[in-house]
């Protein structure tokens, strides 16, 4: 059975550094097939996907954010980390763990179903 | 970056409609569209992958259909459980978008 779950801070202040941490469990991050990504959703607001890494360390990352964030992954606790830098009142928001395996259709398979995913935390950005 | 655009972004019908939404994405994906359902105050969980399939556990009243940059979800007969907010999104390849959304109401 795999889970997620996310935790960190509730409250951080505008130009401060996010750090949020899934802790996984069901699964290995060291096994070929299964990447962990972060997806975030602004209150009332359409879901944005954010990052991902892959069981090799590969790492992938939403384009706009990208000098912003950082994901890193310790196969040893099943953590993985996202850290964004410089958090604006606009990165308010639920932010989601997510897991995904290669989905096949048609002869060929691609990452990116998110199949699982954690409870979601509220991370706040205010003064 | 590929644009998902679904429409439309809200709609309500009775118990027993036939309900569509569509998702159209900026450049080709093959079948590589997943749609969600969110439900009020929940997480999002996965309906459909590949355009079609559906996942498991899902009720057969789901089907979605497409390839390229057309797609569509259909509800066969919607229930008052399906109240939720519909997103398609790409995963032909990173970054991962996913379209604004489709509130559905009774």
């Amino acid at each position: 059975q795999i889970t997620l779950k996310e935790s960190g801070p509730t409250l951080v202040k505008p130009t401060q550094t996010l750090t949020l941490t899934c802790t996984f469990s069901g699964f290995s991050l060291s096994s070929s097939g299964v990447a962990v990504g972060w997806i975030r959703q602004p209150p009332g607001k359409a879901l944005e996907w954010l990052a991902l890494i892959y069981w090799d360390g590969d790492e992938r990352y939403r384009p706009s954010l990208r000098t912003r964030l950082t994901v890193t992954k310790d196969t040893s606790t099943n953590h993985v980390v996202l850290t964004m830098t410089n958090m604006d009142p606009v990165d308010t928001g639920t932010y989601y763990c997510v897991h995904t395996t290669p989905y096949c259709g048609g002869g060929t398979c691609s990452y990116g179903v998110f199949d699982m995913w954690g409870q979601g935390t509220m991370v706040t950005v205010s003064s | 970056d590929i644009q998902m655009t679904q429409s439309p972004s809200s709609l309500s019908a009775s118990v027993g409609d036939r309900v569509t939404i569509t998702c159209r994405a900026s450049r080709g994906i093959k079948s590589y569209l997943a749609w969600y359902r969110q439900k009020p105050g929940k997480v999002p969980e996965v309906l459909i992958y590949s355009a079609s399939t559906l996942q498991s556990g899902v009720a057969p009243r789901f089907s979605g259909s497409g390839s390229g940059t057309d797609f569509t979800l259909t509800i066969s007969s919607l229930q008052p459980e399906d109240v939720a907010t519909y997103y398609c999104q790409n995963y032909d390849s990173a970054p991962y978008t996913l379209g604004a959304g489709t509130k559905v109401e009774i």
